[in-house]
């Protein structure tokens, strides 16, 4: 069974707005990592946050982490029409094995 | 630096038939992985190489997939004999430090 679960499933926003889509998990996890797919095309790593952080930043992303409520968030600041895409969370808890489980996946939609 | 490398991009095979998928990772990076992502849901991890020696294959249908990474570079993913299922874009993945991923652009495999 896939570990994340995103949520929502799909969402469409005005260009310019901001995009928060939220991912829960369930057992504990040495870091949590987010992916960005466009469609027909393979995924691209965007961020990753370890169990000890709680935010980190990148460009127009933001992602915080929960441990104790287990869920990460993304927030898309400023979003722009290249930024349509499913996004996908990723969460390692294997401790050394290094194996990614991903969750469903949000489709985000930017209306220009 | 060149990107992961998969072939071919498309394949269109009956049940029973067999097919194989061919990976290059990016140079230099140990750890390779084979993905299966069915339409509308997150990659699922087949297996997962570090050099060439299996590291994870736990959900990987032995009955009819196969993979091997020779040499510890290049790897295949056969299936024989393919189900409708089977159906899906099958992702090859590289990583060096086993934290973040790459990703080829994968091959969409279609049973008819």
């Amino acid at each position: 069974s896939q570990q994340g679960e995103e949520d929502p499933q799909a969402l469409s926003i005005q260009e310019g707005e901001n995009a928060t889509m939220n991912c829960s998990y369930k057992t504990s996890i040495n870091n949590l990592q987010w992916y960005r797919q466009n469609s027909g095309r393979g995924l691209v790593h965007l961020i990753l946050i370890r169990s000890n952080e709680r935010e980190k930043h990148s460009g127009r992303l933001r992602v915080t982490l929960d441990t104790s409520k287990k869920s990460s968030s993304l927030l898309i600041t400023a979003s722009r029409a290249a930024d349509t895409a499913s996004y996908f969370c990723a969460t390692d808890f294997n401790f050394g094995n290094e194996k990614l489980t991903f969750g469903t996946g949000t489709r985000l939609t930017i209306i220009p | 630096e060149a990107g992961v490398a998969q072939s071919p991009r498309y394949k269109i095979i009956e049940k029973r038939q067999s097919v194989a998928f061919w990976c290059n990772p990016i140079s230099g990076h140990a750890t390779l992985y084979w993905y299966q992502q069915i339409l509308g849901q997150g990659p699922k991890l087949l297996i997962q190489f570090q050099n060439n020696g299996v590291v994870d294959d736990s959900q990987l249908p032995k009955d009819r997939f196969s993979a091997e990474r020779l040499k510890g570079v290049d790897s295949t993913l056969k299936i024989q004999p393919a189900k409708l299922e089977d159906s899906a874009v099958y992702l090859c993945a590289s990583s060096e430090t086993g934290e973040t991923q790459y990703f080829g652009p994968g091959t969409r495999l279609l049973v008819l």
